[in-house]
């Protein structure tokens, strides 16, 4: 089945900074690459997803990209915020597959 | 429109028992996973129904179970309880599946065992 690692599992930055979350996977065969941020004691939500047939996606502060053949996607948040400040999980979805693999999360602390 | 809500949010059981969780999707979704959240492991997947079939299954003991009913609500149950099973449990609902359309959480039943 498929496999995700996440890395760093924290990250601590400077408001403002930029901060890079990254995931590898394993099944060649996934297309789907959602990005979810959970909130101290709240459910998780999705914030970005990206699919195999694109490369990059933005939404404001928000950057997902993807290399296909290195098998990794990223994150990249820039001109952080405290409000950022939450655990980031990356996932795939293997072809073929209705499920999602999560990575065990990044706890992302920004610091004012 | 309502949200996906799980109830209860919190659990307390003693080793030995078991206990049914239960899963209401958003309005029109089919599809319900579960997943077992526990600190430095991430989301860890359990099971996932659509129309009332398990479609598929994670590397979970039969301890753990499932089953939707026709108007899409989920119950998940756990056996013979362990230590080990206190965590976080999410379900998620999503039109056709988690990996097709997007994937909505509910806010989790925590689950002490002790």
């Amino acid at each position: 089945g498929e496999n995700v690692e996440q890395h760093p599992s924290t990250l601590s930055v400077q408001e403002g900074d930029s901060a890079v979350i990254k995931c590898t996977y394993s099944d060649s065969a996934s297309n789907y690459f959602p990005w979810y941020k959970q909130e101290l004691g709240k459910r998780p939500q999705l914030i970005i997803d990206i699919r195999s047939n694109v490369g990059e996606k933005k939404d404001q502060r928000i950057a997902v990209t993807l290399n296909k053949t290195a098998k990794h996607f990223s994150l990249h948040i820039t001109e952080t915020q405290p409000e950022d400040s939450a655990v980031y999980f990356c996932a795939a979805r293997g072809s073929g597959y209705s499920t999602l693999t999560f990575g065990k999360g990044t706890m992302l602390l920004v610091s004012p | 429109k309502a949200g996906v809500t799980q109830t209860p949010r919190y659990l307390i059981k003693t080793r030995g028992q078991q206990v049914t969780l239960s899963c209401s999707p958003i309005s029109g979704h089919r599809s319900v996973s579960w997943y077992q959240q526990t600190p430095g492991q991430g989301l860890q997947f359990l099971f996932e129904y659509f129309s009332e079939t398990q479609r598929n299954k994670g590397n979970f003991p039969g301890r753990f179970s499932g089953r939707q009913f026709s108007n899409s609500r989920s119950e998940m149950n756990v056996s013979t309880l362990e230590l080990g099973d206190s965590a976080l449990y999410l379900c998620a609902s999503s039109l056709t599946g988690p990996g097709n359309t997007e994937a909505f959480f509910g806010q989790g039943t925590r689950l002490t065992v002790v």
